[in-house]
């Protein structure tokens, strides 16, 4: 079982809807990740939080809002989506935000989101 | 940002072929990761490894580091060893791990 818990699993949504992911871990870890797949990809990061604090945006686009609320939870809330933004949302986990080294990522399942 | 090949990009075996995945990285070696990617999108952490060699049962992964390059070794392949297996690698960035576009592998029975 992962320790990276994701939830939903699965989720469809219109383009006027808003809709939040959530992300949840309880390994005392510092970073967290959220990473966008499209299928037949690799995952490409969007945002990194360290410490609680947006620490990396990589240019997303700004219908896709990140939170933070402690240290355990990360959301990610959807509002006016496009269906090029169907793809399965990866979050992450890792130790220590202050070393390069030594804090391998923890990934969640997922959540396979589909817009229509 | 730093650059990671992986080779071959698709490999078909039949079951209980050995085979290696290999990975090389135009920046240092850091947070190196190997993960398998199983059929239903699960991203499955095989190896942390910037450095040496590690063994889990049937696979084993080899980092040189000086050489900037990674090696996974697969062997009595089994069909669900199936799937997508990336090495991302940090670089000298904290955070940002940057994937390949990994190896599609196909057991067959």
């Amino acid at each position: 079982d992962t320790e990276v818990t994701q939830t939903p699993k699965h989720l469809v949504m219109g383009m006027t809807n808003k809709k939040s992911l959530k992300c949840e871990q309880h390994m005392g870890h510092r970073a967290m990740y959220w990473y966008k797949q499209k299928a037949k990809k690799p995952p490409e990061l969007m945002f990194v939080y360290s410490y609680e604090k947006l620490s990396i945006n990589e240019s997303v686009p700004s219908r896709f809002s990140p939170e933070c609320p402690n240290s355990s939870l990360l959301n990610l809330h959807l509002h006016a989506l496009q269906p090029e933004d169907s793809a399965l949302y990866l979050c992450a986990s890792s130790q220590n935000p202050d070393r390069a080294d030594n804090s391998p990522l923890h990934f969640g399942n997922g959540t396979r989101l589909t817009v229509t | 940002g730093i650059q990671v090949e992986q080779s071959p990009p698709d490999l078909i075996l039949q079951e209980g072929a050995n085979s290696t995945l290999r990975c090389n990285f135009s920046d240092s070696v850091n947070n190196l990761q190997w993960f398998h990617q199983n059929p239903w999108g699960q991203l499955i952490n095989l190896f942390y490894i910037p450095s040496g060699t590690k063994q889990n049962g049937r696979l084993s992964a080899t980092t040189v580091a000086t050489e900037r390059y990674s090696l996974l070794y697969i062997s009595s392949s089994q069909t669900t060893d199936s799937g997508v297996y990336f090495c991302p690698n940090s670089g000298g960035s904290n955070y940002k791990l940057t994937f390949g576009k990994g190896t599609l592998l196909t057991v067959n029975p």
